[in-house]
């Protein structure tokens, strides 16, 4: 079965450093999606991704983060400089269309701890 | 607006006993619902979803899950526990006026005593 993927799985950086999570979304999906659990706390939304380019965001997702799609697999998630409140759990997910219940398919996560 | 709240944020069972895990939400539109599963070191994965076809909605592994608009619920069942059950199970909601983007609850984490 399809799955996204996720890099990497765990990364420990330290408070300033630019960061960036990587997802493989599943191939025929045009919709991509960040969201984030810190420790805790419930799963919420950052921000989702058409067409090479931000369809909404949260506002969480302030001018610390960015999101790109730089070849035809890859879809990553970049926060420029970290601070200590980033450390979550970061969930990549893609979705075949934007249509209201369509299912979205998550990765395995990457858990970013900022010291 | 949309909201959900998932009622226990811990709910242990026997093993060959039913597991009940209750999930209110609110939305301001017609709601897609789902039921997402996480193992540990796992990802979230899609137990089944209600987006306005029969109330009563089968999913993976023996689940399943109701919809009732009057009491604004959609309560997750299986009538019989399973070891490899033990997990942390999200209840999660999308309107059709926030398109796609899904609301999760706080969590139900499952222990399955032998």
């Amino acid at each position: 079965e399809p799955e996204v993927t996720q890099t990497p799985s765990h990364q420990v950086t330290q408070m300033g450093q630019e960061v960036i999570l990587r997802c493989v979304p599943i191939s025929n999906h045009l919709y991509f999606y960040w969201y984030r659990q810190i420790l805790g706390q419930k799963v919420e939304f950052l921000v989702s991704f058409y067409n090479n380019e931000i369809s909404e965001k949260s506002e969480i997702f302030d001018d610390q983060f960015s999101v790109e799609r730089p070849d035809g697999s890859n879809f990553t998630l970049k926060i420029r400089s970290t601070k200590l409140e980033d450390s979550a759990m970061y969930f990549c997910a893609s979705g075949e269309t934007y249509t209201w219940g369509n299912t979205i398919y998550f990765g395995e996560g990457s858990w970013l701890t900022v010291v | 607006a949309q909201s959900v709240t998932q009622l226990d944020s811990h709910v242990s069972v026997s093993e060959g006993t039913p597991v009940l895990l209750r999930c209110n939400y609110s939305s301001s539109y017609s709601p897609s619902l789902f039921w997402y599963v996480q193992h540990p070191n796992k990802g979230l994965q899609l137990l089944l979803k209600y987006t306005s076809a029969a109330t009563l909605v089968k999913g993976i592994n023996g689940f399943e899950a109701e919809f009732k608009k009057s009491e604004t619920s959609f309560h997750l069942t299986k009538p019989s526990a399973h070891m490899s059950d033990a997990a942390e199970y999200f209840c999660v909601v999308s309107g059709k006026a926030a398109g796609n983007k899904l609301t999760f609850g706080g969590g139900t984490r499952v222990l399955v005593k032998p």
